[in-house]
């Protein structure tokens, strides 16, 4: 089935710890998006690829790292984990990059940091 | 700075019609988009208008006024499994998408 997979779907972490984020994409889509999404507040976009090869800072980045080294597989890293990236983390993915394309949206990788 | 706005929770009953609205302030427009977000789950796409007017798509609107800043969301012959959050999305000038927090929908029987 195409779509988007993300891995783990939820994860507890010691503080302090280092943790990456698995996403795979099988729609051949340049661009992908890794978002954090909070209660009260709306997605917030961490970083962002418009290819392999490139990457790109969103609103949210510090703390995060990311690298595309092909176009399927768009891992989120964070290096020391702290309370304040307790989230809900999504990856994206259109077909287009910088454009207004549709975003394609991953199951979610719930993260709680103790 | 860039804000998108809209209701935090509605309520409706089943079998009506239900308006969710959305004003937004950004650095450049690209379109507006509409999601739909089951708890626990992913948000799915729903709509995209970046033209004013009304575009209708089976039981579900999306009216968008430039003008104004403004887009609303209908939803007609609500049903039990339309009780979902709805994420408003504006593309700004980078071809970046700010989220609204989401309006929770409430479907009472």
């Amino acid at each position: 089935i195409a779509g988007i997979t993300q891995a783990p779907t939820s994860q507890i972490l010691a503080a302090g710890r280092r943790m990456t984020l698995r996403c795979t994409q099988d729609m051949r889509h340049n661009a992908m998006y890794w978002y954090r999404q909070d209660l009260g507040l709306g997605l917030r976009l961490i970083h962002y690829s418009n290819t392999a090869g490139t990457t790109g800072k969103g609103e949210v980045p510090d703390g995060y790292s990311v690298s595309r080294a092909n176009t399927d597989d768009f891992p989120l890293t964070l290096a020391s984990a702290v309370p304040s990236q307790t989230s809900v983390y999504f990856c994206a993915s259109s077909a287009v990059a910088a454009s207004a394309d549709t975003q394609y949206f991953g199951p979610g990788t719930r993260l709680t940091v103790l | 700075g860039q804000n998108i706005d809209q209701p935090t929770e509605m309520t409706a009953t089943e079998g009506a019609i239900v308006q969710i609205n959305c004003t937004y302030q950004t650095s450049g427009f690209n379109g507006l988009f509409w999601y739909q977000q089951h708890a626990g789950e992913a948000p799915t796409f729903l709509s995209y208008n970046v033209l004013d007017g009304l575009e209708e798509k089976g039981r579900f609107s999306s009216f968008l006024s430039r003008s104004k800043g403004y887009s609303y969301l209908l939803l007609k012959e609500l049903q039990m499994k339309d009780s979902a959050s709805y994420l408003c999305a504006v593309s700004d000038s980078n071809y970046q998408l700010i989220w609204g927090a989401g309006t929770k929908l409430i479907i009472k029987p």
